[in-house]
């Protein structure tokens, strides 16, 4: 079964710390897709990144990276010098190959930076 | 912008109606998708349509329905409405194949609220 785990409920930080999102997925397929969306006040869902199960490369774009580690099955999202406008809902979510482009998501992390 | 668009953005009504939630995907996309979000559930995929054609269906419930035009547009029709289905509902689109490894952009939601 398709399982998004997003333990971190909400998180608290300053502005210009570092922040890390956590994301922890289970799939019996070999081949699936992860990615990670905002969604900020306004409501809208932003997409931020797709990873695909082959490719365990890390990505770095400006302050946003991101760590893949299939051995520990988790995908991880990390703001660098966090600023008051990346206060948001983050969602991982995961889609298989066996389910098709469904989306299963994760319950998402409440990031507030505060000033 | 996603270049996925939703209409109404609000949408206030009675339990035991009907109303019809209308997407417009990006250009060139040739899959739609409806998700609900609520506090409950969270983030649900309902309903995947390729091209005029159904192609995955999720936790869609029975007095839920829709449709994909051949002009690519999609309705979500909810009828006999229940308090508990207020919520966001959200509209995203992929293509051109509608497969697990595409992107899906989402729209900007519509919020629904059922008194």
């Amino acid at each position: 079964a398709q399982k998004v785990t997003q333990a971190q409920t909400e998180i608290s930080v300053v502005e210009k710390e570092d922040v890390t999102l956590d994301c922890v997925y289970e799939t019996r397929d070999t081949t699936y897709y992860l990615f990670w969306y905002k969604q900020p006040p306004s409501g809208e869902l932003v997409f931020l990144i797709r990873r695909n199960s082959f490719d365990e490369q890390n990505e770095i774009s400006g302050r946003y990276s991101w760590n893949f580690q299939k051995s520990t099955s988790s995908f991880n999202f990390t703001i660098t010098a966090s600023q008051v406008v990346d206060s948001a809902v983050y969602f991982c979510a995961l889609s298989e190959e066996e389910y098709g482009n469904k989306l299963v998501f994760g319950a998402g992390t409440i990031l507030r930076v505060k000033s | 912008d996603s270049g996925v668009t939703q209409t109404p953005k609000h949408l206030i009504t009675a339990t035991g109606q009907r109303v019809t939630l209308r997407c417009s995907p990006r250009s060139g996309d040739l899959s739609v998708y409806w998700y609900q979000q609520s506090l409950d559930q969270g983030l649900q995929f309902l309903i995947q349509y390729y091209n005029g054609e159904e192609r995955a269906k999720g936790n869609i419930l029975e007095r839920f329905s829709a449709q994909q035009f051949p002009d690519l547009h999609s309705e979500l029709n909810l009828s006999s409405l229940e308090l508990g289905d207020s919520a966001l509902y959200f509209c995203a689109s992929s293509g051109p194949t509608g497969g697990e490894q595409e992107t899906q952009y989402f729209g900007p939601g519509t919020r629904l609220l059922v008194l």
